[in-house]
């Protein structure tokens, strides 16, 4: 079956500087990658997702960028602020069935 | 439009009780799934339904039954709760189809077996 791995645990970043969250997978057929993103005491909330037909995707200061010959995929959240602190999770995909990273606790010092 | 809502949030059992966490969606999604997250672990797949009357078995599913009478409704019973089944629920539902789509998610439910 699928295995994602994430990197890294965890990231402490300044107000305004970029995050950099990496994933890999290991099924070929995996064919959706979304991320999301969990604030204390709620549920997962997604982000952004791209496809496997896509190697590049942006949503104002977060894009995504995916690798299908090497099976990674990566998280770039530019201008990072204090209420981007939360804990990330990639996710790889195919028929709706998710399997997760283990997630990236970002912190963002003002 | 309420989304994905699950009951209770917080919840305290006994080792060998049994208990069953609710969740009902009102977005007529024909997927819904059940999570738990436990720390440094992520997010692991206990159960999952295509649609009524289907379901079936994720990554960890001993311990755990569902069912799916409803498109609505899509309820994870726990048959005699153990202490390794402490955890942090969460069901989630999206739309069934051949491309993917995003799964939103319940708040969770906070389970403490002792």
């Amino acid at each position: 079956g699928e295995n994602v791995e994430q990197h890294p645990s965890t990231l402490s970043v300044q107000e305004g500087d970029s995050a950099v969250i990496k994933c890999t997978y290991s099924d070929s057929a995996s064919n959706y990658f979304p991320w999301y993103k969990q604030e204390l005491g709620k549920g997962p909330q997604l982000i952004i997702d791209i496809r496997s037909n896509v190697g590049e995707k942006k949503d104002q200061r977060i894009a995504v960028t995916l690798n299908k010959t090497a099976k990674h995929f990566s998280l770039h959240i530019t201008e990072t602020q204090p209420e981007d602190s939360a804990v990330y999770f990639c996710a790889a995909s195919r028929f709706q069935k998710l399997v997760f990273g283990t997630g990236t606790r970002l912190l963002v010092s003002p | 439009n309420a989304g994905v809502t699950q009951t209770p949030k917080f919840q305290v059992l006994k080792t060998g009780q049994s208990m069953t966490l609710q969740c009902a969606q009102d977005m007529n999604h024909e997927y819904m799934s059940w999570y738990r997250q436990d720390p440094g672990m992520g997010l692991r797949l206990i159960h999952y339904s295509v649609g009524a009357g289907i379901t079936d078995q994720g990554e960890v599913p001993n311990g755990y039954n569902v069912s799916r009478s409803t498109t609505e409704d899509f309820p994870l019973r726990l048959l005699s709760a153990a202490p390794s089944q402490t955890s942090v629920y969460f069901c989630a539902s999206s739309y069934e189809g051949q491309m993917n789509t995003e799964a939103f998610f319940g708040q969770g439910t906070r389970l403490t077996v002792v």
